[in-house]
């Protein structure tokens, strides 16, 4: 079965420190990949996706994810944390059916200054 | 741009009682979905529509969730008696075709007491 596992419940970085926050799939094709990033009473905004191609994505707010087949891994980076990054992030493959997401449990990431 | 768009943003009610979650996706998109969000379970996909049909509804917990998209730009998520574990968050996410991300609505935060 798919699944998505996000290894780290809680995280909490300084300020301009360098961010990874890890994702593993179980997915039998070529896997499409979400990040989005949840902030407290908000939905789900999407930060990035890799469908194809470069294994490495950029995305918005500075994110980057580099999808990764030999790990089955789909980590995500940004190499300096401002405060306003303090939310939850969530990752995220395109199930079988071609339509649904399976999301991971989610990372919250704190910012201390 | 118009976003998903999703009402009430908060509603409590007593156990029993009917409630109506409601959703207008993105103009345009062809798929819907519903998930839930809780602790203890994190992101779960309840349903989706694909050109207004249900697809998949194996996610909707029992017979007192039930969902409807009566056209293009309306969805409804009915649950019908309410229990207090169906206290969560609900949100409400569209699609369009192709190699597209899912966008998702601000959410319903729904409380049973």
């Amino acid at each position: 079965a798919q699944s998505v596992t996000q290894p780290d419940i809680h995280i909490t970085v300084s300020e301009g420190a360098s961010l990874e926050l890890r994702c593993n799939y179980s997915y039998g094709a070529t896997p499409y990949l979400f990040w989005y990033v949840q902030s407290p009473g908000q939905g789900l905004q999407l930060l990035l996706k890799y469908f194809s191609g470069d294994t490495l994505v950029q995305g918005i707010k500075g994110f980057e994810a580099e999808f990764k087949r030999s790990q089955s891994s789909f980590n995500l980076r940004k190499p300096s944390v401002h405060w306003s990054d303090a939310a939850e992030y969530f990752c995220a493959v395109l199930g079988q059916a071609g339509t649904a997401l399976i999301f991971g449990k989610g990372t919250t990431l704190s910012v201390s200054s | 741009d118009a976003g998903v768009i999703q009402s009430p943003r908060h509603e409590v009610t007593e156990m029993g009682q009917e409630v109506t979650l409601r959703c207008k996706p993105i103009s345009g998109h062809n798929s819907l979905f519903w998930y839930r969000q809780t602790m203890m379970r994190g992101l779960e996909l309840l349903i989706y529509f694909n050109n207004n049909v249900p697809i998949d509804d194996s996610g909707m917990p029992e017979d007192r969730f039930s969902a409807k998209m009566p056209n293009a730009s309306f969805s409804t998520l009915k649950i019908q008696p309410s229990e207090p574990r169906d206290s969560a968050v609900y949100f409400c996410a569209s699609r369009g075709q192709g190699e597209q991300p899912q966008h998702f609505g601000d959410g319903t935060r729904l409380s049973i007491l």
